[in-house]
């Protein structure tokens, strides 16, 4: 059972475009972190958000934490081909003295020019 | 800056064979961890440590080992290499306090067992 549900996997789209990927689960996290992949590196981080209903924005890029911490979404505004790039969530979860960091399967973007 | 860096990149394998994944990291950073990422699988944890001397098991862990000595350094061992285990391993560090912070990845560590 996955713990933390993306969607959608494949999103192809052309430069102008909006568009919004989402990230669910049925389990409460303390915070929830979006990365992004490029092609032959590591994922990086964009945004840590950890109170419900937090709204953050960077540049182009709209995050926001559910309101009962259990789902996350990232809006695209006027899509850019340098948006391309594969888009993780990360939830992370209280396990004793550590916290435990979960992925989702992430969201493949493509923006066409 | 350096941050995370893997060896080796690449590597062959055939079945039955053993390596070592090399990780080290220069942010003093107490928890280090290995992933691995498979094709619509996303990432899954393998091992992780909280600090030297200190390790413990992710989701994944089975033919795998690790161990750590230093701060700096989490090399993650193959015993005796299958097919199953062909994947991209990346390792992460990152402070250990708290639930929001940063991981950073190396650049991954493309495994491929013939």
């Amino acid at each position: 059972t996955q713990l933390l549900e993306q969607s959608p996997q494949f999103l192809s789209i052309q430069e102008g475009e909006n568009l919004t990927v989402y990230c669910n689960s049925s389990s409460v996290f303390s915070s929830l972190q979006w990365y992004r992949q490029e092609p032959g590196e590591g994922p990086v981080l964009l945004v840590t958000v950890v109170t419900g209903g937090e709204v953050k924005k960077l540049k182009r890029l709209t995050f926001q934490f559910g309101d009962a911490r259990k789902d996350s979404s990232l809006h695209i505004t006027a899509a850019q081909p340098g948006d391309t790039g594969l888009y993780l969530c990360a939830g992370a979860r209280s396990g004793g003295s550590n916290y435990k960091l979960t992925f989702g399967k992430g969201t493949l973007l493509t923006v066409n020019p | 800056n350096a941050g995370v860096t893997q060896t080796p990149k690449f590597q062959v394998l055939k079945t039955g064979q053993s390596m070592t994944l090399q990780c080290a990291q220069d942010m003093n950073h107490e928890y280090m961890s290995w992933y691995r990422q498979d094709p619509g699988m996303g990432l899954r944890l393998i091992h992780y440590s909280v600090g030297a001397g200190i390790t413990d098991q992710g989701e994944v862990p089975n033919g795998y080992n690790v161990s750590r000595s230093t701060t700096e350094d989490f090399p993650l061992r193959l015993l005796s290499a299958a097919p199953s285990q062909t994947s991209v391993y990346f390792c992460a560090s990152r402070v250990f306090s708290g639930a929001s912070g940063e991981l950073f990845f190396g650049e991954g560590s493309r495994l491929t067992v013939l």
